[in-house]
């Protein structure tokens, strides 16, 4: 059974691109979580999704967006990139969404941003 | 601000000692509490988790103990060995979503 997977590994974008992050959640999971994580830091809530709408979101801007799919894989959008954008961006996949649902994490995709 | 607060920054102990890393909370909307491990470049994985109805849940080596009067839990780890060494972040989540507060991670290194 795969587990969390996510595309791609690495990107390196510049300053003002935009940039689409892809998540596969685990098997059975109806739900999707992002994290920002910064080198050396906490990962920082973004949003979570489930039944394909946004449910709970992070103190990120209106640059970070999302979206999920029928077959419950979910992207993650960030337009008009910053500098500070620069960090390790993780999926987490639960299936249900109240807090004793375990979520388990992707590998994650760094991004870095020139 | 850090709504999860966590302690040490970073911790060495020899093999087979007891690592312990300390973490406490303000929001009394917080009822779930989950233990994370991160090697560098992976996900952080789940290695145990407390609700507050429970004051010590042990699982294998991993003992997390709970005081909810204080507001803070805590990571035993038993017999630390040179492959525990890795980043360790306390969590906590209200109950209605897993929406978690990250604690700032505790970098362990076991020495052989």
């Amino acid at each position: 059974d795969a587990g969390v997977t996510q595309s791609p590994t690495h990107l390196i974008k510049t300053r003002g691109q935009q940039v689409t992050l892809r998540c596969s959640p685990k098997s059975g999971h109806d739900t999707v979580s992002w994290y920002q994580q910064a080198l050396g830091q906490e990962p920082q809530f973004i949003f979570q999704y489930y039944e394909e709408e946004e449910r709970q979101r992070g103190n990120f801007p209106d640059r970070f967006s999302g979206h999920q799919f029928p077959n419950y894989s979910s992207e993650l959008n960030v337009n008009a990139l910053l500098l500070g954008d620069s960090a390790l961006y993780l999926c987490a996949s639960s299936f249900g969404h109240l807090s004793t649902d375990t979520q388990y994490f992707g590998p994650g995709t760094r991004l870095t941003v020139l | 601000q850090q709504q999860v607060k966590q302690s040490p920054q970073s911790l060495i102990v020899q093999k087979g000692g007891i690592s312990i890393i300390n973490c406490a909370y303000e929001n009394t909307a917080f009822d779930y509490f989950p233990w994370y491990q991160q090697f560098p470049g992976k996900g952080p994985a789940l290695l145990i988790a407390i609700r507050p109805d429970v004051s010590e849940k042990k699982e294998g080596r991993f003992t997390i103990s709970f005081n909810k009067s204080a507001k803070q839990f805590s990571l035993h780890i038993m017999d630390s060995q040179p492959g525990d060494s890795a980043t360790y972040f306390c969590a906590a989540s209200p109950y209605n979503f897993n929406k978690f507060y990250f604690g700032s991670g505790t970098k362990l290194n076991v020495k052989p």
